[in-house]
């Protein structure tokens, strides 16, 4: 079974550019989340979908951050523009049918967003 | 709100040696407590997690923690390291309720492995 996948690894862009990550979750996983983790700091918590729809939002930055997962399969997350203080590891994480801590969230590698 | 405190930024021990690596959590109930370990180009890994009953959870890779509340704490512990644990190491909390499954992560303590 192929684990969560994230494209690209690494992207590097300048300031006031549009970036788009993408993730892959565990096939069959209603469940996927969005973190972030900025240098020297905590893997911090953004959004979480079941399927196609947001449970919960609560940790996007601002307005300039948005997530879609069209179909509930694949989701992206977008910058727009992008932010110097956007630089981090933005990390996708994936669960199974129904949405519980109980349940395991598996984690991709992460994308590494550089903002110059 | 709750939140996870790793006090150790960098941690190295001699192969063979004992590990223990802490982390203290701040929430009102009963917490969801998990340790996470991240190798070098990989994703976060889950070494165990406690939801409740028996204290001593019992992981993967030969990995224990051990859950105690009066202290806030859920350390997680190996009793001979391998080279092969060198990583980064967090932990975290999930808080149960509101319809939130959202983990909150404490800032990770890298171990490294000296042969």
């Amino acid at each position: 079974e192929a684990g969560v996948t994230q494209f690209p690894s690494h992207s590097v862009i300048e300031k006031g550019q549009t970036v788009t990550l993408r993730c892959d979750p565990i096939s069959g996983h209603d469940n996927l989340y969005w973190y972030r983790r900025v240098m020297g700091k905590e893997i911090k918590f953004l959004l979480h979908f079941v399927k196609e729809s947001k449970q919960d939002e609560s940790g996007m930055p601002n307005n300039r951050f948005l997530a879609e997962r069209t179909g509930g399969t694949y989701s992206t997350l977008k910058v727009q523009p992008a932010e110097l203080e956007d630089s981090g590891v933005y990390f996708c994480a994936s669960s199974r049918v129904r949405a519980s801590l109980t349940d395991t969230q598996y984690f991709g590698p992460g994308t590494r967003l550089t903002v110059l | 709100a709750q939140s996870v405190t790793q006090p150790d930024i960098h941690i190295t021990v001699s192969e063979g040696a004992s590990l223990e690596l802490r982390c203290n959590y701040s929430y009102g109930a009963t917490p969801y407590l998990f340790w996470y370990v991240q190798s070098p180009g990989q994703g976060l890994q889950l070494l165990l997690k406690y939801f409740s009953g028996d204290t001593l959870v019992q992981g993967i890779k030969g990995f224990e923690a051990e859950f105690k509340r009066s202290q806030s704490s859920f350390n997680l512990r190996k009793p001979s390291v391998h080279w092969s644990d060198a990583a980064e190491y967090f932990c975290a909390v999930g808080a149960s309720g509101a319809g939130s499954y959202q983990l909150t992560f404490g800032k990770g303590t890298k171990l490294s492995v000296i042969p």
